[in-house]
């Protein structure tokens, strides 16, 4: 089955620098990759996602890249706030499935 | 739009004792959900997939006799913790997926149940 791997665990980023973390996954069939946010004790929620046909995708601050050779695909937030701290979740999608793979997850935290 | 329900929030049980959960998506019918469990600092692990009117499949190492899952309609299923034991202590999510919606990959998570037993 499908294994997602994510990096780093912990981020600490000084308010108003960039983010990035990073997911690998095995399966070369996924192809939708959702990553979600996720506060403390509150349901995950989904801030940006990308399919095997785009290798890029921008939503205001926060974007995500696709790497579909190297199965990889990462997050970038910039101009961090505050509030962007969260536990960030990658998540992979094999075709076909509707099942999603969660990477391990990523506390990022902003320092003010 | 897209709103899905979890039903207690938290819940503290005796040992040995059984606790039932809903799920239930609230403005959209759900062709399927999901189950999954998160233990403290950890990622979301699934545990079942349920389809309306069908049995539920469940994921590999998880004993479908203890976590009993009913989806009866497209709007509500339920994850029953029979004879629960501390290590069952865990926050169970849910979530839901449309196969009408127009962002037809995506789940929508309930807010969480968690469950402590003592």
């Amino acid at each position: 089955g499908e294994n997602v791997e994510q990096h780093p665990s912990t981020l600490s980023v000084q308010e108003g620098d960039s983010a990035v973390i990073k997911c690998t996954y095995s399966d070369s069939a996924s192809n939708y990759f959702p990553w979600y946010k996720q506060e403390l004790g509150k349901r995950p929620q989904l801030i940006i996602d990308i399919r095997s046909n785009v290798g890029e995708k921008k939503d205001q601050r926060i974007a995500v890249t696709l790497n579909k050779t190297a199965k990889h695909f990462s997050l970038h937030i910039t101009e961090t706030q505050p509030e962007d701290s969260a536990v960030y979740f990658c998540a992979a999608r094999p075709g076909g499935n509707e099942k999603l793979t969660f990477g391990t997850g990523t506390r990022l935290t902003i320092i003010p | 739009g897209a709103v899905v329900s979890q039903h207690p929030s938290w819940v503290i049980c005796k040992s040995g004792t059984s606790v039932k959960i809903e799920c239930r998506s609230l403005d959209f019918q759900a062709t399927t959900m999901f189950w999954y469990r998160q233990f403290p600092k950890q990622s979301l692990m699934l545990m079942a997939t349920s389809n309306e009117g069908s049995k539920a499949t469940y994921e590999q190492g998880v004993e479908k006799d203890k976590f009993l899952i009913n989806h009866a309609s497209l709007t509500l299923s339920t994850l029953t913790v029979t004879s629960a034991h501390p290590e069952d202590s865990s926050f169970y999510i849910c979530s839901a997926k449309s196969g009408t919606s127009v962002s037809y990959n995506e789940q929508f998570f309930g807010p969480g149940t968690r469950l402590t037993v003592l």
